[in-house]
């Protein structure tokens, strides 16, 4: 069965600190995809990004980074020099390969991400 | 301008009494699915859809029930709600061979006393 996990449930940093987020995911499908989705307080879900399974390698995007390795089935996701507006929830997910015909997209349980001024 | 609409976006109500929770894409998605956000759960999928008239369920789909007559529209309906109903709920929707980014409405909360 796929199953995601988030064990940090809460980071709390001071801004301009690096802070990664962690996440762990179970599946027996070779083909799959992972998201990180951002929720920050007023209540949407922003997506971030979605990679492939056969796509290892890492993804920068400004401040933001992820870090995909199969070896330890884990998609990190990293924020460099956090700032006050990257308080948030963020959660990671998991679909297997038909996630476009609709299949099940498993959440994980998510980490909140508080950043102190 | 793209967009996942849901309503009400707050709702209480007693035990028992039928409600409905609309949501409504104008993006043409193919796929939609409603989601419930407890803490500590993170999201966990009630039901989903493929497309018109084709709906499967998804973790938790006990005590509700979907539709999907029209491509754009997927209400979630609660026939007899319960407390343990209360929560969070979001729609969202996707494309067909697309980058595989959900859209999510803004989600409704709802609370059954």
């Amino acid at each position: 069965a796929q199953k995601v996990t988030q064990a940090q449930t809460e980071i709390s940093v001071v801004e301009k600190e690096d802070v990664t987020l962690d996440c762990v995911y179970e599946t027996r499908d070779t083909t799959y995809y992972l998201f990180w989705y951002k929720q920050p307080p007023s209540g949407e879900l922003v997506f971030l990004i979605r990679r492939n399974s056969f796509d290892e390698q890492n993804e920068i995007s400004g401040r933001y980074s992820w870090n995909f390795q199969k070896s330890t089935s884990s998609f990190n996701f990293t924020i460099t020099a956090s700032q006050v507006v990257d308080s948030a929830v963020y959660f990671c997910a998991l679909s297997d390969e038909s996630y476009s015909s609709a299949s099940k997209i498993i959440f994980g349980s998510g980490t909140r991400l508080s950043i102190r001024p | 301008e793209a967009q996942v609409t849901q309503n009400p976006r707050y709702l209480i109500t007693v035990t028992g009494k039928k409600l409905t929770v609309t949501c409504s894409q104008n993006m043409n998605h193919e796929y939609m699915s409603w989601y419930r956000q407890d803490p500590g759960l993170g999201l966990r999928q009630i039901y989903y859809s493929m497309n018109v008239e084709v709906t499967d369920k998804g973790d938790v789909p006990e005590g509700y029930k979907v539709s999907r007559k029209e491509k754009r529209n997927f209400p979630l309906i609660l026939e007899s709600p319960s407390p343990n109903q209360t929560s969070l709920y979001f729609c969202a929707s996707w494309a067909s061979g697309g980058t595989g980014e959900l859209f999510f409405g803004e989600g409704s909360r709802l609370t059954v006393l």
